[in-house]
């Protein structure tokens, strides 16, 4: 397994339009998460689901942002009407829960980063 | 307040300087205690974790928690110009399907040769 895969690596864009990020988490993960991080932040988390399951979306998410993860494997997060104020580097993240014990390690890939002009 | 306060930096330091990296919070419900490193254009890496008061060692790091403080930290011995990064702290409470995952800004560390 090499790890999680992100793509595009970057994506340029025009503010309007429609933008999709692909995440292929660890095989055998069945968490999967996306954040945003924008220059000197720490991640901002957007996402999560459990196996197929959107089980959190962040407050801050507007309905612009949606996100899918068919079959519990890979997902995608897509962006419509992009703002400026979206510019960031996108972050998958995967981790294998183990219920109510141990913590929660996540495995980041190494992001899609979106400019909007 | 916000729960995780780290200082951003940036640290600029000496190569094999002590390195001492750090971050406070205000939740005691906080049970996991995560330090994760950031390359330039690359997504964090989990360098380390602690769950209880103390010390834990991996090489040349040492993650300690004081938890009567709410206080912990990172250090780095012997500092290398590539543990040149961004280092974030991160702070996991709850349990099940409401773990929530708190991160501090992270703190730039330069290590100059």
């Amino acid at each position: 397994d090499t790890g999680v895969s992100q793509d595009p690596r970057h994506k340029i864009t025009k503010r309007g339009q429609n933008v999709t990020f692909r995440c292929d988490p660890i095989s055998e993960h069945n968490r999967l998460y996306w954040y945003r991080q924008t220059l000197g932040q720490g991640p901002e988390f957007l996402t999560y689901f459990q196996n197929e399951a959107q089980l959190e979306k962040s407050r801050l998410l507007s309905d612009r942002f949606s996100a899918e993860r068919p079959k519990g494997s890979f997902s995608t997060l897509e962006i419509q009407r992009t703002e400026q104020g979206d510019s960031a580097m996108y972050l998958c993240a995967s981790s294998l829960d183990r219920g109510l014990s141990g913590a929660n390690v996540l495995t980041f890939g190494a992001g899609s980063r979106l400019t909007v002009l | 307040q916000k729960e995780v306060e780290q200082d951003p930096g940036p640290l600029s330091v000496p190569e094999g300087a002590i390195v001492s990296l750090n971050c406070t919070y205000s939740n005691s419900a906080f049970q996991y205690f995560m330090w994760y490193r950031q390359y330039s254009r690359k997504g964090p890496e989990l360098l380390m974790y602690t769950y209880s008061s103390g010390n834990k060692e991996d090489g040349r790091f040492t993650a300690q928690v004081d938890k009567s403080s709410k206080y912990i930290s990172l250090f780095i011995r012997d500092s290398q110009p590539s543990d040149s990064a961004t280092y974030l702290c991160a702070i996991e409470y709850g349990a099940g399907n409401n773990r929530k995952l708190i991160w501090g800004l992270g703190t730039s560390l330069a290590v100059n040769p």
